[in-house]
This record gives C-alpha cells, sequence and structure tokens, in this order.
C-alpha cells in the first residue's frame, strides 16, 4: 500500500529565505508522486508533479521537487519565499495505472516579514 | 474557463436531517472524486467515478453516505442521517481523460456542521 509522510505540521521561514518542505513516501511500484497547496478557505491547487520523467520537476510559483529513489523522497524548495507563500502544502502519491491519490498530512507554511 | 463547482458552499444542519453536497466537474473531464478533510484525519477519498460509473468507494464511511454521477456534468453525495462526526470540508474534484488521477482539479468545497 502506498503513504506518504510529510515531516513537520508547521514550517516558519522569514520572508526571502529558503523554503524546504518534506516528503517521504512509501510504494512497491515505481510511483507518482504531488505537491499540492491549499490557500485559506480554497481548494487544493496542483503545485508540480512527477511522473517517471526527469527527476528534478519544476512547478508553479517557483517552486520545484527532486524526486531521490534511493531516499524515498520528493521535497519541495523555493529559493526565497514571499508572503503569499503562506498556505498548506499536500504531498501525495498514487501507483502508475493506480486509481487513488493518497494524500500526506499537511505541512503548513507561515512566511514571517 | 469555470473550475469545479460546489454548492451548498457552506451548510449547517441538524442531527437527522439528509444533506445533500452538489458537484459540477469541469466540462470535458471524465473523472470525478468526492473527498472529506477534516483536521483529526486530513484528506480523504470517499468516492471516485469514471464515465459517470463509480469506480472505487470503499472510502464511504457507511450506509449513511451515497454519491451519485448521473450525467457528465453532475453529482451529489448524499448523507442521511447526518450525524455530528460527519462535520468536514467535502471536496468535489475532476480530471481530464487520460490523466486519471493524476492532475486533479479541486473545487472551493463545502463546510458542512452538524449540530
Amino acid at each position: 500500500a502506498q503513504s506518504v509522510t510529510q515531516l513537520g505540521s508547521h514550517v516558519s521561514v522569514s520572508e526571502g529565505a529558503l523554503v524546504l518542505l518534506r516528503c517521504n513516501y512509501s510504494s512497491s511500484v515505481p510511483p507518482y508522486l504531488f505537491w499540492y497547496v491549499q490557500y485559506p478557505n480554497q481548494g487544493l491547487q496542483l503545485l508540480l508533479k512527477y511522473t517517471s520523467a526527469a527527476t528534478l520537476v519544476k512547478g508553479i510559483n517557483g517552486f520545484e521537487a527532486e524526486f531521490k529513489k534511493s531516499e524515498t523522497s520528493f521535497h519541495l524548495t523555493k529559493p526565497s519565499a514571499h508572503m503569499s507563500d503562506a498556505a498548506e502544502y499536500f504531498c501525495a502519491v498514487s501507483e502508475s495505472g493506480g486509481n487513488k491519490l493518497v494524500f500526506g498530512a499537511g505541512t503548513i507554511l507561515r512566511v514571517k516579514s | 474557463d469555470a473550475g469545479v463547482i460546489q454548492s451548498p458552499r457552506h451548510e449547517v444542519t441538524e442531527m437527522g436531517q439528509e444533506v445533500t453536497l452538489r458537484c459540477k466537474p469541469i466540462s470535458g473531464h471524465n473523472s470525478l472524486f468526492w473527498y472529506r478533510q477534516t483536521m483529526m484525519r486530513g484528506l480523504e477519498l470517499l468516492i471516485y467515478f469514471n464515465n459517470n460509473v463509480p469506480i472505487d468507494d470503499s472510502g464511504m464511511p457507511e450506509d449513511r453516505f451515497s454519491a451519485k454521477m448521473p450525467n457528465a456534468s453532475f453529482s451529489t453525495l448524499k448523507i442521511q442521517p447526518s450525524e455530528p462526526r460527519d462535520s468536514a470540508v467535502y471536496f468535489c474534484a475532476s480530471s481530464r481523460p487520460g490523466t486519471g488521477v493524476h492532475e486533479q482539479y479541486f473545487g472551493p468545497g463545502t463546510r458542512l456542521t452538524v449540530t
């Protein structure tokens, strides 16, 4: 069965600082991996996805993530945080050809001025 | 293009009442998903339709929950009778042909409060 672990339910960074949100997955087959963002009182929005092509994936709003099979990780990064990045971020995994997207518990990102 | 549309946005009801949540997926999308989000359990998939047919309803909590998709542009999630523990935000999501679960577009959600 697939699962996702997001380390840190809350992360706080200063504006302009590096953002690093951690995600580790478990899957018995090569996974597809995703990061979604949820702003307050809104639905989830896809940030980026890994579907077995390039291991470094670039998404919207300057975010990127790197798939590391040896570490079973898919951490999300952004070089310089903006106040508008404050939101909750969800990592998710599915199996190729699978019919279920399994979400992590989410990480709330706070950006301090 | 309009995104996924959900109604109502907020619903407050008393225990024992029937609740119906509605979803209009993005035009041209052929997969539809219902999720429930709570602080305790996070985001849970309730049911997944493909071409209007339920594919996986293993996440539906119990018989009080039912979902239908009578056509490609409309789906409902019904709770009867409702209980306080059903209080949550319910999201509907849809995806394009060929992407399956892999690129889902979420609606704004319905916040349900059962008193």
